[in-house]
């Protein structure tokens, strides 16, 4: 069991540039959440997926930030158009079992906006 | 809609001595609760949960949390901490309720262990 696996680690990007993030669940597991991180403050929820659905994307900026997690392949958050304020660690996790809520997290990737 | 207070963003302790980690809770509904740790440029591990049944929880590396339901607080607690103990730790929280509830998280308290 490989875990969550999420890459790249760092990423680097100029303003305006586009950012993609990897994240690929445990094995067998088919959902997952995704949560930012900004320097100096504590987890906040972006979106949770399940394969080709959206289950809530309440925490989702209303511009340039999408999600998706497709049939085949790992989940993308694609963030088009970065700005400065967009550098943070993004972690992605997977529920480690059925019903507790407990969620196993990926390394992160930590994205930083020149 | 639930959240988490974490009142103390930083604590320093010397080595060896006893620590408490606040937390505080509200929610309309009843609740699970988490501890998770991070160390640096990691990701986040579970330290311990509270589900149900004893109040007491004890969790990993000497952890342990209590649950206070009439104070709403799952306060994490270590007799003894070590160099290694040096962290962020989170406290979280989700509904019991629903199966796709998102996890909430605090904004975390800095542990630096003093030698």
């Amino acid at each position: 069991n490989a875990g969550v696996m999420q890459n790249p680690r760092h990423l680097v990007r100029r303003r305006g540039q586009e950012a993609r993030l990897r994240c690929s669940p445990m094995k067998g597991h088919s959902h997952v959440y995704w949560y930012r991180q900004l320097p100096e403050e504590g987890l906040k929820f972006m979106v949770y997926l399940q394969k080709e659905n959206i289950i809530d994307e309440s925490g989702m900026p209303k511009e340039r930030f999408s999600a998706e997690f497709p049939k085949e392949g790992p989940s993308i958050l694609r963030i088009q158009q970065v700005v400065r304020g967009d550098s943070a660690a993004y972690f992605c996790a997977s529920p480690a079992g059925p019903g507790a809520n407990v969620l196993t997290f990926g390394a992160g990737s930590r994205l930083t906006v020149l | 809609a639930q959240s988490v207070t974490q009142l103390d963003s930083q604590v320093p302790v010397f080595e060896e001595a006893p620590v408490e980690l606040r937390c505080n809770y509200s929610s309309s509904v009843s609740v699970y609760l988490f501890w998770y740790v991070q160390y640096p440029n990691q990701g986040l591990q579970l330290l311990l949960k509270y589900l149900s049944g004893s109040t007491l929880v004890k969790g990993i590396n000497g952890f342990e949390a209590e649950f206070n339901k009439s104070q709403t607080s799952f306060h994490l607690r270590k007799p003894s901490v070590h160099i290694s103990d040096t962290a962020e730790y989170f406290c979280a929280v989700s509904d019991i309720d629903s199966s796709a509830s998102k996890i909430i998280f605090g904004s975390g308290t800095r542990l630096s262990i003093r030698p």
